[in-house]
């Protein structure tokens, strides 16, 4: 799977949007963009993922640039609990390939009261 | 509720002592996996099994065992622990393929002494 590149941490106020961006510029046609978020002493917890099209859910939106060689997570209104570990990773989900999620560093993302 | 569950949370043993980490999930998912998560390390895919009786290994198996005897269970088993395997261990399941939504259990803290 290409690599994800993220700023090592970010930081917001509370209510406010935040916008978390990725970079891969080495993604390939069949990769999908999926982020996770790891919340201080939980495990990883899905947040959304998509293809080509720019995606919403209850969570948060995903848009996606037209080359596809970066993305952007928005939070529409930060909370303190939003306060995590946020993972963009890349997956070739096409194939139906048993491979696992590869996790990078992520964005820690801190969210100020 | 839908869920991952991992027992112990947190487990403290000696060098060479065998133990077992027991992961169970009420989805009815056909995928389950075993990650371990290092400081700099990221997560990484230990064993995954695609349904019963399939297991394979992922990225680091080495002196970990697996078995997938039940479609929930997905136990972890450390035949011989060494002090290198103490680590953040965690389940995740999912609906096969798993480039679908992972589910990730709490997590168990292992120490090796």
């Amino acid at each position: 799977d290409a690599k994800t590149t993220q700023p090592n941490s970010m930081e917001s106020n509370e209510e406010e949007p935040v916008h978390l961006p990725c970079n891969h510029s080495t993604i390939s046609g069949t990769d999908y963009i999926h982020w996770y978020r790891q919340l201080p002493s939980q495990g990883p917890e899905y947040v959304i993922h998509g293809l080509t099209s720019n995606v919403n859910n209850r969570m948060a939106s995903l848009a996606i640039a037209e080359d596809r060689k970066s993305s952007t997570l928005i939070l529409h209104r930060a909370t303190l609990r939003d306060a995590a570990v946020y993972y963009c990773i890349l997956r070739d989900d096409s194939g139906g390939g048993a491979d696992g999620l590869t996790f990078g560093k992520g964005t820690h993302l801190i969210i100020q009261p | 509720e839908a869920q991952v569950t991992q027992n112990p949370r947190y487990l403290i043993t000696v060098t060479g002592k065998k133990l077992t980490v027991t992961c169970s999930q009420n989805m009815n998912h056909e995928y389950m996996s075993w990650y371990r998560q290092d400081p700099g390390l990221g997560l990484r895919q230990i064993y995954y099994s695609m349904n019963v009786e399939v297991t394979d290994k992922g990225d680091v198996p080495e002196g970990y065992k697996v078995s997938r005897k039940e479609k929930r269970n997905f136990p972890l088993i450390l035949e011989s622990p060494s002090p290198n395997q103490t680590s953040l261990y965690f389940c995740a399941s999912s609906l096969s393929p798993p480039g679908t939504t992972q589910f990730f259990g709490p997590g168990t803290r292992l120490t090796v002494l």
